[in-house]
């Protein structure tokens, strides 16, 4: 599977403020999902990123996928105190299993 | 639609014991992958199932294993436990017609070792 590094690990944000977490890799991506897991809960899947350059909003949420394919990023505007939680990447090289970033917590001070 | 079901929801055993873990997939799905969690490793892939048989196999040693049912329903199985199995085991399913597709996971079995 694919090897990323996600950063930041960790995040404490004032609620209002802006967040954004980074997946990089070495290798060019075939896709890459994102993941959000709420404090005692599980991964809930946030969306799927496939072409060069993409970019998708939900709401508050702002996805991109590099123009290379290699990196990707997931921007929330103005947290609110329902962010918080682990944010993962998920990315794919092609018929490889789904391979996890270790994740970015976010905490948000209300 | 039922989510993904996994059973029990936390296990205590002592080092050397086995345990056997269940998860059933959501209907139609046919490949349920299983992923171990700790706080210092993030997520890692344990295996996936398709059809009853293993299709991917992550880097953990032999004493994990699994299988898949003819309903597609999978046990995952840890002989020998040491004390660093203690985690949350997840499983998640999928309809695994391609690798592009989203995974919906379980609960987890949280799982202590003393």
């Amino acid at each position: 599977g694919q090897q990323v590094m996600q950063i930041p690990q960790y995040q404490h944000v004032q609620e209002g403020e802006d967040f954004t977490t980074y997946c990089n890799s070495s290798t060019t991506l075939s896709n890459i999902q994102w993941y959000k897991q709420r404090p005692g809960g599980h991964p809930v899947f946030l969306i799927q990123l496939v072409k060069s350059g993409e970019v998708k909003k939900q709401k508050r949420l702002t996805f991109q996928f590099g123009e290379a394919k290699k990196n990707s990023s997931l921007h929330i505007t103005a947290t609110q105190t329902t962010d918080v939680g682990t944010y993962f990447c998920a990315p794919q090289g092609g018929n490889t299993p789904l391979v996890f970033g270790k994740g970015t917590r976010l905490s948000v001070i209300a | 639609k039922a989510g993904v079901t996994q059973t029990p929801r936390y296990l205590i055993k002592t080092r050397g014991q086995q345990v056997t873990l269940s998860c059933s997939p959501i209907s139609g799905h046919r490949s349920v992958s299983w992923y171990q969690q700790t706080p210092g490793q993030g997520l890692q892939f344990l295996f996936e199932y398709f059809s009853e048989t293993q299709r991917n196999k992550g880097n953990f040693p032999g004493r994990f294993s699994g299988r898949q049912f003819s309903n597609s329903r999978s046990e995952m199985n840890v002989s020998t436990l040491e004390l660093g199995d203690s985690a949350l085991y997840l499983c998640a399913s999928s309809l695994g017609n391609n690798d592009r597709e989203k995974l919906f996971f379980g609960s987890g079995t949280q799982l202590s070792v003393l």
